[in-house]
């Protein structure tokens, strides 16, 4: 079955660069979460996508900004990257309705700030 | 505000029964989740349970759920050196258009022994 698609899958930038994750749900599902995961911890919401439009915001820094286009990819779009962003940037998605507990993650797409 | 917690480490041996606990503090999670991940991998949802629920089987995996003592449970038959990973407990908290706000425990990392 299709899985939840992430590419990059690792991403180097500099400080004060810019990056954008792009992510591809499974087909069908209409809301998409990012979340993000910093070397050894939990992995923190970020921010959340019902039918195009933001339906949850959770610790996204305001570098950061995110949308879901009309085909339900999204992107992440990170700005002004400090070295503290370097982490493992999940992707997940799940279908509203009876099913909308049913959360996929991504493969995740390792960012590093040099 | 929540918190999920859990032990950091386990280590059993090949054909042991695993169990990885934890507990949480939001009464209000409305479904309570497991996932798994391997060294450099994606998250690899489980399975889960609904908060009215205290049991769940799904072949080697017993999910058990006290929701008094805000206390669950993940038992894992025969293990095998294959189950080796870390295991993340996470609560839910509905969010708008029925999207779910997962968030994680620090994760257990399960060593099987040979």
């Amino acid at each position: 079955a299709a899985g939840v698609i992430q590419s990059p899958r690792h991403l180097i930038k500099e400080k004060r660069e810019t990056a954008t994750l792009k992510c591809y749900p499974i087909p069908r599902h209409d809301t998409v979460y990012w979340y993000q995961q910093g070397p050894g911890q939990d992995p923190q919401f970020l921010i959340s996508f019902y039918e195009k439009m933001q339906s949850d915001k959770g610790s996204i820094p305001d570098r950061f900004s995110a949308q879901q286009f009309s085909d339900y990819h999204s992107e992440l779009n990170m700005s002004s990257l400090e070295l503290g962003d370097s982490a493992l940037y999940f992707c997940a998605s799940s279908l509203s309705g009876q099913n909308s507990n049913t959360i996929y993650f991504g493969e995740g797409s390792w960012l590093t700030v040099v | 505000g929540e918190d999920v917690e859990q032990s950091l480490f386990l280590s059993v041996r090949e054909g042991d029964s695993s169990v990885i606990n934890c507990t949480y503090t939001d009464s209000s999670s409305t479904y309570l989740y497991w996932y798994k991940q391997e060294p450099g991998a994606g998250l690899q949802l489980l399975t889960y349970i609904f908060s009215n629920m205290d049991m769940k089987q799904d072949q080697r995996l017993t999910v058990l759920l006290n929701k008094k003592d805000k206390h669950l449970s993940l038992r894992i038959a025969d293990t095998q050196t294959g189950d080796s990973a870390v295991y993340f407990c996470a609560e839910s908290r509905g969010g708008e258009a029925g999207s779910y706000q997962l968030t994680f425990g620090k994760g257990t990392k399960l060593s099987v022994i040979p």
